[in-house]
């Protein structure tokens, strides 16, 4: 059974603040990887994908990626209180699925 | 204005009724998605589909059935035999379909049933 698990939240932090989000999966062969916000009775939508080891910036967020510890994580710098919401980390497994973690929910206070 | 429609946004099915929602693009993606959320959970995959004419089943396919007659439409059926309906139904699609390519979610359909 191919898992993805996110760290439990809800994850609290102060305007300003860097909040980070973790996430494992259970299979070495996976190619790439999403974070997705999700608002509050809203649909998904694509924050960012990173499929090589390393680092990815995109604004004030960096997806972070380690094959071999199965890991990747989401940083959001400077958090803002539009950047309360539920992040999914979503993996490819190679087989044009895509498979979710249950999400982990953040709030920013002001 | 490309995208994803999903209609209606809010059903309600009596039990022992089958209904369809609707899911169209325009984005001319090849692959679309069926997904449902539980509160307090992921996405679970329903099922897929990767070209016109053909479909697969996902990891929760029992009760569900689709059809993909065309290339920008992928209607869900929810039949009578899924025994917990209620959820929040999102439907996706993709330039093709492959590893490194984004899915595109429509609004939703929250489906209750009384």
């Amino acid at each position: 059974q191919k898992e993805v698990e996110q760290n439990s939240g809800p994850l609290s932090v102060p305007e300003g603040a860097i909040a980070s989000l973790n996430c494992t999966y259970s299979d070495r062969g996976s190619q790439s990887f999403f974070w997705y916000r999700q608002y509050s009775g809203k649909s998904p939508e694509l924050i960012m994908f990173i499929y090589s080891n390393g680092d990815k910036e995109d604004g004030r967020f960096t997806a972070q990626l380690n094959k071999a510890s199965q890991y990747v994580s989401l940083l959001i710098r400077d958090s803002q209180p539009s950047d309360s919401a539920t992040y999914l980390c979503a993996v490819n497994w190679g087989d044009y699925k895509l498979s979710f973690g249950a999400g982990t929910t953040v709030t920013v206070r002001a | 204005d490309g995208g994803i429609t999903q209609s209606p946004k809010y059903l309600f099915r009596k039990e022992g009724q089958n209904v369809t929602l609707s899911c169209e693009q325009n984005l001319n993606h090849d692959a679309m998605y069926w997904y449902r959320q539980d509160p307090g959970q992921g996405l679970r995959l329903i099922y897929y589909s990767q070209i016109v004419n053909d479909f697969q089943k996902g990891d929760i396919a029992e009760g569900y059935s689709v059809s993909r007659e065309k290339k920008e439409s992928f209607p869900l059926t929810v039949t009578s035999a899924q025994k917990n309906p209620t959820a929040f139904y999102l439907c996706a699609s993709s330039i093709r379909g492959g590893a490194m390519d984004e899915q595109f979610f429509g609004p939703g359909t929250r489906l209750t049933v009384l």
